[in-house]
């Protein structure tokens, strides 16, 4: 079974550019979410899905941060624009059905540095 | 609002050796508890996790973890170590409420040197 893909695995730029990032699902996977990860914590979620519709996006800088996920499958997480502090690890994670219980699947995450 | 707190930010042992990387959680009602690990440049793996039933869970990789509700912990362990198990661990909790997005600690790195 193919595990959860992300790309790119790293990226580079200055603030106030704008950079996106790509998640793929382990197929089937009902719940998806994207954490951010700083560097010496814990990854904190900024989004989650279930299928295509947004179940909790109240940690999400919604000044410049966006995301979707089309026809519930593939997601895409944007920044515009970035600042300094965007600086980490990007997580994705898919979940079966997004039940308290279930195990999070997570993808190798995009390290994201921001100058 | 629940909260993790993982007591140790670094834990170096020896190879072989016992290791015990603890974990607290804050909350009133009833939780779900994981361990995850992350290996350098990978993503979170989980180890194992307590839902309800039998206090002591048994992981992945030889490791297990004691739930203990009077004290809120739940600490993970390994009788012997070894150098692969060099890593990052995460405790989370799983919330009660709507939502099921993971809080987790900050993080311990168990360093194991022969």
């Amino acid at each position: 079974e193919a595990g959860v893909a992300q790309s790119p695995r790293y990226k580079i730029i200055e603030k106030r550019q704008s950079v996106a990032f790509w998640c793929n699902p382990i197929s089937g996977h009902a719940t998806l979410y994207w954490y951010q990860q700083i560097l010496g914590q814990g990854p904190k979620l900024l989004i989650q899905f279930q299928n295509n519709g947004v179940v909790d996006d109240s940690q999400l800088p919604k000044d410049r941060f966006s995301a979707e996920r089309l026809k519930g499958v593939d997601s895409t997480l944007k920044i515009q624009p970035a600042k300094l502090e965007d600086s980490a690890v990007y997580l994705c994670a898919s979940s079966i059905a997004g039940g308290r219980a279930d195990t999070q699947y997570f993808g190798p995450g995009t390290r994201l540095t921001v100058l | 609002a629940q909260s993790v707190t993982q007591l140790d930010s670094q834990v170096p042992v020896f190879e072989e050796a016992p290791v015990e990387l603890r974990c607290n959680y804050s909350s009133s009602v009833s939780v779900y508890l994981f361990w995850y690990v992350q290996y350098p440049n990978q993503g979170l793996q989980l180890l194992l996790k307590y839902l309800s039933g039998s206090t002591l869970v048994k992981g992945i990789n030889g490791f297990e973890a004691e739930f203990n509700k009077s004290q809120t912990s739940f600490h993970l362990r390994k009788p012997s170590v070894h150098i692969s198990d060099t890593a990052e661990y995460f405790c989370a909790v799983s919330p009660n409420q709507a939502g099921t997005a993971l809080i987790f600690g900050k993080g311990t790195t168990l360093s194991v040197s022969s």
